[in-house]
């Protein structure tokens, strides 16, 4: 099976710092990988899909990018209600894992 | 208003079965791909079950030969068997919706149920 792994595993800024979260797989998806937010005590909310995709109502200053193996999700302009864990999935073929997740929090 | 709702968790012995279900409104449940995704406390997102089309089913390693997907079309809702239950199932359970179209990403969560192995 594909390992999804992601770095880092934490990271902490400060509003209006731009963030950069990567997700690689162990070999190649093509663009089959979404990434969903996961506020504390919340479910799951996805925010892009096919690498690029943005999904509906998700403010523009997320966006992904990356192709094969090796994806960003990228937060232009932290703000205070973006703290949560971001996971990325891949949905190339089952399984469809997850990544272990980025936990990010305001400095 | 499109809407998952899950129930039929609880505290279960080592060994017990334990039957999830989750009713859909706004939608069909035949018509998208539907999928079953858990999170053991404190834990990530671990993708349990998916079924399609007819009645097409796939189970990640974990639970392969003890977990069964299936809806009931009349009913709009799908299903979770559990059987031969393990501590390592401990986990809040989600269903989720598919996006038309898109793949097999998740669009529409329930709110989740959490279900506890343990003697």
């Amino acid at each position: 099976d594909i390992q999804m792994t992601q770095s880092p595993s934490s990271l902490s800024a400060s509003v209006g710092d731009r963030v950069t979260i990567t997700c690689r797989a162990s070999q190649g998806i093509r663009n089959y990988l979404a990434w969903y937010q996961q506020k504390p005590g919340k479910v799951p909310n996805l925010l892009v899909y096919g690498a690029s995709t943005l999904q509906s109502g998700v403010p523009s200053r997320f966006s992904g990018s990356g192709s094969g193996t090796a994806f960003t999700l990228t937060i232009s302009s932290l703000q205070p209600e973006d703290v949560a864990t971001y996971y990325c999935q891949k949905y190339d073929s089952v399984p469809y894992t997850f990544g272990p997740g980025t936990k990010v929090d305001i400095k | 208003e499109v809407q998952l709702v899950e129930t039929g968790g609880g505290l279960i012995q080592p060994g017990g079965s334990l039957r999830l279900s989750c009713a859909a409104s706004g939608f069909t449940v035949s018509s998208n791909y539907m999928t079953w995704v858990r999170q053991a406390p404190g834990e990530g997102l671990e993708w349990v079950s998916v079924i399609y089309g007819e009645s097409t089913t796939f189970y990640a390693d974990s639970v392969k030969g003890r977990f069964t997907i299936s809806r009931d079309n009349s009913k709009n809702t799908l299903h979770l068997q559990m059987d031969s239950l393990r501590a390592e199932d401990t986990a809040v359970y989600y269903c989720a919706r598919n996006i038309a179209g898109a793949g097999m990403v998740f669009d529409i969560w329930g709110q989740g149920t959490l279900v506890t192995v343990s003697s």
